[in-house]
């Protein structure tokens, strides 16, 4: 069935370096990207987006990477802060199947100072 | 200006009654969206609604979950017969139409079932 994966389910850097989360999605048919942050308590907060048609997306000290012929997706963080530490998601969007996402298991990102 | 609001925050009831969860979306927002997260896994899609249109209910894990949606206004979740399995924290989404557009979410309601 449909899935959105992650390589590594955690993640720790030192505070200052640039960190990068992955993950795999297997639906080919999938059109639309969004990783989100989620702090302990809260609800996931929207980070940045990219369509299938781009591979490459910036945002403030944030890039999406996408790469469709592997089904891969990435987030690139600079300058890794402490209060970037969170549990990261990928979700996958097909606009074919309406506005559903389906989540990724979350990658937990420690930035130690 | 005021994001997804959702109530209660924290819900404790025992096997076997009924709960009523409550989202408060984005105004103007046409789309919303519940999800469930279990501890420490991803969201799973429960329901969601696009303006007029026939909710699209797939992700409902049994007939016990039911949601309505009044106009592009407030949505209650309603889980009858409450399991233990059934504890999760339930979030909420909205966004300004479906697909390509980002979904922005409350803080959900943490339900624990005794």
């Amino acid at each position: 069935g449909e899935s959105v994966g992650l390589h590594l389910p955690t993640l720790s850097v030192q505070e200052g370096d640039n960190s990068i989360i992955n993950c795999a999605y297997s639906n080919s048919a999938s059109d639309y990207f969004i990783w989100y942050k989620q702090e302990s308590g809260k609800g996931p907060q929207f980070i940045i987006d990219i369509r299938s048609n781009m591979d490459k997306r910036q945002g403030q000290r944030v890039t999406v990477l996408l790469n469709k012929t592997v089904k891969h997706l990435s987030l690139q963080i600079a300058a890794t802060q402490p209060g970037d530490s969170a549990v990261y998601f990928c979700a996958e969007n097909n606009h074919n199947q309406g506005g559903k996402l389906i989540f990724g298991q979350g990658t937990e990102l420690s930035v130690k100072p | 200006g005021a994001g997804v609001s959702q109530s209660p925050s924290n819900k404790v009831t025992e096997k076997g009654k009924d709960v009523e969860l409550r989202c408060d979306p984005i105004s103007g927002h046409t789309a919303l969206y519940w999800y469930r997260q279990r501890l420490g896994q991803g969201l799973e899609f429960l329901i969601y609604f696009q303006g007029n249109s026939a909710p699209d209910k797939s992700g409902l894990p049994s007939d016990r979950f039911s949601a309505e949606r009044t106009g592009e206004s407030v949505s209650t979740l309603t889980i009858q017969r409450t399991q233990q399995e059934d504890s999760a924290v339930y979030l909420c989404a909205s966004s300004s139409g479906q697909g390509d557009q980002p979904q922005h979410f409350g803080d959900g309601t943490r339900l624990s079932i005794l």
